[in-house]
């Protein structure tokens, strides 16, 4: 099974508008971190976001935010006032803290490409 | 400036032919990795090492070897053995994920390197 899980292959927003970018992920591990990445379309991968199982509160960086819903397990990113430079893959990831079988090791989803039209 | 080099961008190889592709980072982290993204796809780990002279088998290990005989630098070397070798290959380092202090640093990647047969 997929322990993480991004839905939406590919979304379009537009220009200045927020836009909400699904992850879902599953665990028994009650210590996790959750991260989300940025691509570009010249490769390199920048960090983004962390949320950590224990926080109290929705992680935020900028106009990144997210939406965490442990319940749930799903912490869905959200950039506000989308800008054309967004335009990217974004990758969700997951750390077990007690490993799981993963030896601390990040789990990557497939991803989800953003198009921000003008 | 801290960071982590790949080099080179682009590889070709030829058939039956071994390449090596470099990754050195100068931000004194012990840990590091190599993922192999395919088109559409998230990254999938291929080996990490968590100290200097140690390191370890990831999710898709067969037909690659690695060495660890400095903390900055983690190379990766294609062998032969490995069929389907075309992809973008990731480097990335980080605090141990061992480690409490650890466990919530996000893990800092080159720009890759795009490996494709001749």
């Amino acid at each position: 099974a997929q322990k993480i899980t991004q839905t939406q292959p590919g979304m379009f927003v537009q220009e200045k508008e927020a836009v909400t970018l699904d992850c879902t992920y599953d665990t028994s591990d009650p210590s996790y971190g959750l991260f989300w990445y940025k691509q570009p379309s010249s490769g390199e991968m920048i960090f983004l976001i962390y949320q950590g199982s224990y926080d109290q509160q929705n992680a935020t960086e900028g106009r990144y935010s997210l939406n965490f819903q442990k319940a749930r397990k799903s912490a869905n990113l959200v950039i506000s006032a989308s800008q054309l430079g967004d335009s990217a893959m974004y990758f969700c990831a997951m750390r077990e803290f007690n490993y799981g079988g993963s030896q601390g090791n990040l789990i990557f989803g497939k991803g989800t490409k953003l198009s921000v039209k003008p | 400036d801290g960071g982590i080099t790949q080099s080179p961008k682009y590889l070709f190889r030829k058939e039956g032919q071994n390449v090596t592709l470099s990754c050195e980072q100068n931000l004194n982290h012990d840990a590091m990795y190599w993922y192999r993204q395919d088109p559409g796809q998230g990254l999938r780990l291929i080996y990490y090492s968590q100290i200097v002279n140690d390191f370890q088998k990831g999710d898709i290990a067969e037909g690659y070897s690695v060495s660890r005989e400095k903390k900055e630098s983690f190379p990766l070397t294609v062998t032969s053995a490995q069929k389907n070798p075309t992809a973008f290959y990731l480097c990335a380092s980080s605090i141990p994920s061992s480690s409490y202090r650890g466990s919530n640093q996000p893990q800092h990647f080159g720009d890759g390197t795009r490996l494709s047969i001749l």
